[in-house]
């Protein structure tokens, strides 16, 4: 178990650029989440899959951003067109979704975006 | 939809003990959980109340009361490395863990 796995640590973007995240979850874990989070505030839910399939998606979320789970391991995230609002921690995590052991969220160390 | 309301901060010296409260609003209620985040760390997970009543992990305890929409996270023997941001987080009535703003304990010697 190597944990939930981000890449890349860190981006820099200019205004207007795309950019892509990627996540590679817990390998037994069925459900993947995306949050993004800013300084001093919690985690701000994004997007969540459960396999392949992307069951919930946040109604804040632009439709700049877009994220897949092709074959409901790995996952990426997309944001087109970065505005400088977009600057925070991306935050990746997974869990089993059986029961009791849902609420146990595994969070990966994020994507810093930074858009200049 | 949901929202949790938790104190912005709490100092404490070491050996304190400490209670970080939480109120929470939610359509449909499967659960209260309790994470921590070091500066520049990811939040990793402390507890889960799905009833009413105390569970205790240790020097950390959460308590639940599903009628108040109410739980607390309580830490014993404070030690510096408890300085940290915690957050409580509820799942309603979709599958997502929505997240509270935190609360930042600062541990003092």
């Amino acid at each position: 178990d190597t944990g939930v796995s981000q890449n890349p640590r860190h981006k820099i973007t200019k205004r207007g650029q795309n950019v892509t995240f990627r996540c590679d979850p817990i390998s037994e874990h069925n459900r993947l989440y995306w949050y993004r989070q800013t300084l001093g505030q919690g985690p701000e839910f994004l997007t969540y899959f459960q396999n392949e399939a992307q069951l919930e998606k946040s109604r804040l979320l632009s439709d700049r951003f877009s994220a897949e789970r092709p074959k409901g391991s790995f996952s990426t995230l997309e944001i087109q067109r970065t505005e400088q609002g977009d600057s925070a921690m991306y935050l990746c995590a997974s869990s089993l979704g059986s029961g009791g052991s849902n609420e146990k969220l595994f969070f990966g160390s994020g994507t810093q975006l930074s858009v200049l | 939809g949901q929202s949790l309301e938790q104190p912005s901060e709490v100092t404490a010296v070491e050996g304190a003990i400490v209670q970080i409260n939480c109120t929470y609003q939610t359509s449909g209620f499967y659960g209260l959980s309790w994470y921590q985040q070091h500066d520049g760390g990811a939040p990793t997970f402390l507890s889960y109340n799905a009833l009413d009543g105390l569970e205790e992990t240790g020097r950390f305890s959460s308590f639940l009361s599903r009628s108040d929409s109410y739980g607390y996270l309580l830490l014993q023997e404070l030690q510096m490395k408890d300085s940290a941001s915690y957050f409580c987080a509820v799942r309603g009535a979709g599958t997502a863990l929505i997240f509270g703003k935190g609360t930042t304990l600062s541990v003092s010697s």
